[in-house]
């Protein structure tokens, strides 16, 4: 079956140190990965997208992804976090149709 | 930089009644979606729109819902008979035409639909 998963519902990291967000799929073949951010009160931003050129991808504001298909991963990584990253983070994924299927998201707290 | 617009940003209505929600697409856009996400839950996917039809719907989109786009800017999502758990934020997506691999879904900011 094909699915997406979100390791850790809620990611706490300090102001200037390592963001990790972890995103594992499921699927018979390599799908699009995405990855999109949600502020309070705000609609769904593309951070960035894995369409099967270069396996890792950087996006908006410093975060970057990498595509691992032996692990089916696409982990999305930020060297320092900042206090405007606090947000909800969806790994979503297009197994080949139409429609996008999301994860269940991860919220970032960035501790001053 | 070209955004999708939806209103109203919060819709309170009874049980039983009708509600239309209105989004405008980015301009150049033509494929359409409703996606929806219920408090607590996942983002889900309603509705795709391409050529004035339905180009692929979920088990949630059943005959209480439809969707038009009424005019050359417009794209609307209506809920016939609302029921409480239709309650939820829902969101509008377009993509400029291509290749679906390539191309990305924009999304608007929501409306929060609250069914009493």
């Amino acid at each position: 079956a094909q699915s997406v998963t979100q390791l850790d519902s809620h990611v706490s990291v300090s102001e200037g140190t390592p963001v990790l967000l972890r995103c594992n799929y499921s699927s018979s073949y390599s799908p699009s990965l995405f990855w999109y951010v949600q502020h309070p009160n705000k609609g769904l931003q593309l951070l960035l997208k894995y369409t099967s050129a270069a396996t890792l991808v950087k996006g908006i504001n410093g975060f970057e992804a990498e595509f691992k298909k032996s692990e089916t991963s696409f982990h999305l990584t930020k060297p320092s976090a900042h206090m405007s990253d606090a947000a909800e983070y969806f790994c979503v994924v297009r197994f080949g149709n139409e429609k996008l299927t999301f994860g269940t998201g991860t919220r970032l707290t960035i501790i001053p | 930089e070209p955004e999708v617009t939806q209103t109203p940003s919060h819709q309170v209505t009874q049980m039983g009644q009708e509600v239309i929600l209105r989004c405008v697409p980015i301009s150049n856009h033509l494929y359409f979606y409703w996606y929806r996400q219920i408090l607590g839950q996942k983002v889900e996917f309603l509705v795709s729109f391409y050529n004035n039809e339905i180009s692929e719907k979920s088990e949630i989109f059943d005959d209480q819902f439809s969707v038009e786009r009424p005019d050359g800017s417009n794209f609307t999502l209506k809920i016939r008979s609302t029921k409480l758990e239709d309650s939820a934020m829902y969101f509008c997506a377009s993509r400029l035409t291509g290749l679906a691999s390539l191309d990305t879904q924009y999304f608007g900011p929501g409306t929060r639909l609250t069914v009493l």
